[in-house]
Formats: structure tokens, C-alpha cells, sequence
């Protein structure tokens, strides 16, 4: 089964500095990768969905995928206060691609 | 575009006493519907998928079944809590034009 670890499991950076969060995963057939982060107040939503190697990029979110290194970064550009969150990665499974498992998350802290 | 309501938000239950926790679904027909759990301080994970009407595929084991009664509608239930079962519960649809999921806001359920 597919394994899904994060890092760091938290992070604090200034407003305005890159925020940088980590993922690696077990089993790098999967077909598509997510980032999320849950806010205490909004819930979990969803931030940025890639499928293949390289880059994608949401707003100022942009999520690096490398499936020879089973390795999938988030990065923020300008982080302010209100990004303050956990940032969940998720990883689907199985020959549906109904199964989807999380990481345990970064908590992420943005400094003014 | 869809619209997730669950309930109830938060539930207060006693050990060895049942539980039905709903999630409806509104602006999205046949959608792909899952079940998530978060015990606090710990990993989301996913419980239950349906694609279909009267279908439901268990992920992990908890004690726990689903039903999906309606197109709509998606059940989390049980007849014995047990204290593990703790945690906040959440609601999912995918969105299948970009796979992505859209999350309910949750159900707090604390077992005593």
C-alpha cells in the first residue's frame, strides 16, 4: 500500500519568504498527487492537483513533481499570515483511483 | 457548483450507543462520494467510497459501515461506538472533470 510521509511537520517563515513543504511516497505508479491544507475555520481545501513530472502551478501555489525520486514539493510564493495552516499532501491508490491516502501534514506558521 | 452539506456538525455520544452521520451532496449528479476520519492529532484517512447508488467500498476497517441510499446521499453509521471511534469526520465528492475533491466541513464526534 502506498506510504505517504511529509516534511518538515512544521515551519515557520516570514510573510513574504518562500514557504517550501516536502512529500515522498512509496509507490510511484500513482497517477495523481494533491496538495491541501485545513484551516481550523474553512475546513480542507484543495490547492493544487498534478498528474504528470514537473511543475503546476495554482495561484501562488506551485506543486514539483518527481516520480523517480517519489517526491512531490509545494511551494508558496509570498506567504501571508492567513496561509497559516496544515498543509495535507495526498496521494491516490488502487486501479479506480478511489483510494487516497494523506501525509500526517506540515503546519505551516506565517509570521508579519 | 456542488454543494456538500453533513450533519450533524458536532455530536456528543456515550460508548456502546449508535450513530448516523449524513452527508448530501447538491449541484453534481452521480457523483463519486467518500467518507474520511481524522482522530485528533492524526492522519486523515479515508473509510469509504461509492460510485454508484446502493454501492460502497470499505478502505479501512473501523467498525463502521456506509450507505449510499440516493444519488445524493451518503450514511456513516454504526450500532456500538466504540471511544476510538473519536474524531472529526468528513464528507467528500470528486469532482471528475479535474479529479479533484471538495470536502464537506465535518462532523466533530467525540465519544465518552
Amino acid at each position: 500500500q502506498q506510504k505517504v510521509q511529509q516534511s518538515p511537520e512544521s515551519l515557520t517563515v516570514s510573510e513574504g519568504a518562500m514557504a517550501s513543504l516536502n512529500c515522498t511516497f512509496s509507490d510511484g505508479t500513482s497517477n495523481n498527487f494533491r496538495w491541501y491544507r485545513q484551516h481550523s475555520a474553512k475546513g480542507l481545501e484543495v490547492l493544487v492537483s498534478i498528474f504528470s513530472d514537473g511543475e503546476k502551478e495554482e495561484g501562488r501555489f506551485t506543486a514539483h513533481l518527481n516520480r523517480a525520486n517519489l517526491h512531490v514539493s509545494l511551494h508558496i510564493r509570498e506567504p501571508q499570515p492567513s496561509d497559516s495552516a496544515v498543509y495535507l499532501c495526498a496521494v491516490n491508490y488502487g486501479s479506480s483511483g478511489n483510494k487516497l491516502i494523506f501525509g500526517i501534514g506540515t503546519l505551516l506558521s506565517v509570521k508579519p | 457548483a456542488q454543494t456538500i452539506h453533513q450533519w450533524p456538525v458536532a455530536e456528543i455520544k456515550a460508548v456502546g450507543s449508535p450513530l448516523s452521520l449524513g452527508c448530501t451532496i447538491k449541484g453534481k449528479s452521480s457523483p463519486n462520494l467518500y467518507w474520511y476520519w481524522q482522530a485528533t492529532g492524526g492522519t486523515l484517512q479515508q473509510l469509504f467510497y461509492s460510485i454508484t447508488v446502493g454501492q460502497v467500498e470499505s478502505v479501512v476497517q473501523l467498525n463502521l459501515s456506509a450507505s449510499r441510499p440516493k444519488d445524493d446521499q451518503f450514511i456513516l453509521s454504526t450500532e456500538k461506538l466504540l471511544l476510538s471511534h473519536s474524531g472529526f469526520y468528513l464528507c467528500a465528492c470528486r469532482d471528475n472533470s479535474n479529479e479533484r475533491l471538495f470536502f464537506g466541513h465535518g462532523t466533530k464526534l467525540s465519544v465518552l
